[in-house]
C-alpha cells in the first residue's frame, strides 16, 4: 500500500508556459536558500540561490522569490522547455548545513 | 573537469557485508558531505567534513562511518550492511560551509542490500 512520502508532488506544465514550483521551509533563522534540479539518474545540479536579505533574484529563465513572513520559497521557470523535466528541490541553510525538501517532479506536456 | 566523482556507481551487498564508498573532488574544496536519497524523502545528510582530518555527524549517521584522510577524498563506510541502507548515496563538496555557497554533487551510488 501507499506510504506517506513515497509520492512526490507533481506539476505538469505545457511546453512554453511558465512553471511555478513552491517550497515551504522550516526555520525562520535560515538565511540562505538554494534550488537544485535533479534529472533522472543524476546528482542534483545548482540552479539559483538567494539570501535572506533579498526577496527576489533572477537568473537565466529562472526567478526565485522568498517570502520570509510565511517561510515560503518559489521557483519560477519562464517558457518551460522539455529539458526542464526533472525533480526540483529547495534547500535551506540550517546550522551551516543544507537541509533539503522532498522535491517536486516537473513534467512537460508537449 | 571531473568535479565530484563517486566510486562505485552501483553495488549489491548481502546483509552483514561491509563496503566503502569513495568520493573524490578535484576543486580543492574544504567541505564534503555524504547524503542518502530515498523515494519521496529528498536528501538526508549522513556525515560531513569541514576539512582534512575532521568529520561530523549529520541527520542520519547510524550504521555509517566516514574518514577524511586527504582533503580531496571522503570515504563512507558501511560496517554491516542492512536492507534499510538500500538507497542512492550522493557525495557533495563546497568551498565553504554549505550554508553560504552552493554544493557540487557527484552522480550518485545506487546501493542495494539484499
Amino acid at each position: 500500500g501507499e506510504s506517506v512520502g513515497l509520492h512526490l508532488p507533481t506539476l505538469s506544465v505545457q511546453e512554453g508556459d511558465n512553471s511555478i514550483i513552491n517550497c515551504a521551509y522550516s526555520n525562520s533563522a535560515s538565511d540562505y536558500f538554494i534550488w537544485y534540479k535533479q534529472e533522472s539518474g543524476k546528482g542534483p545540479q545548482f540552479i539559483i540561490d538567494i539570501r535572506s536579505n533579498m526577496d527576489k533574484r533572477q537568473g537565466q529563465r529562472v526567478t526565485v522569490l522568498l517570502n520570509k513572513t510565511v517561510k515560503h520559497l518559489s521557483l519560477q521557470i519562464a517558457a518551460t522547455q522539455p529539458g526542464d523535466s526533472a525533480v526540483y528541490f529547495c534547500a535551506e541553510n540550517l546550522n551551516e548545513k543544507l537541509t533539503f525538501g522532498t522535491g517536486t517532479r516537473l513534467t512537460i506536456i508537449p | 573537469n571531473a568535479g565530484v566523482t563517486q566510486t562505485p556507481k552501483f553495488r549489491v551487498l548481502k546483509t552483514g557485508q561491509s563496503m566503502t564508498l569513495l568520493c573524490a573532488q578535484d576543486m580543492n574544496h574544504e567541505y564534503m558531505y555524504w547524503y542518502r536519497q530515498d523515494p519521496g524523502m529528498g536528501l538526508r545528510l549522513i556525515h560531513y567534513s569541514v576539512g582534512e582530518g575532521t568529520t561530523a555527524k549529520g541527520e542520519v549517521p547510524d550504521g555509517y562511518n566516514v574518514s577524511r584522510l586527504k582533503k580531496q577524498n571522503f570515504l563512507l563506510g558501511l560496517e554491516s550492511a542492512a536492507p534499510s541502507q538500500t538507497s542512492v548515496y550522493f557525495c557533495a563538496s563546497s568551498p565553504s560551509a554549505s550554508g553560504n555557497t552552493e554544493a557540487f554533487f557527484g552522480q550518485g551510488t545506487r546501493l542495494t542490500v539484499v
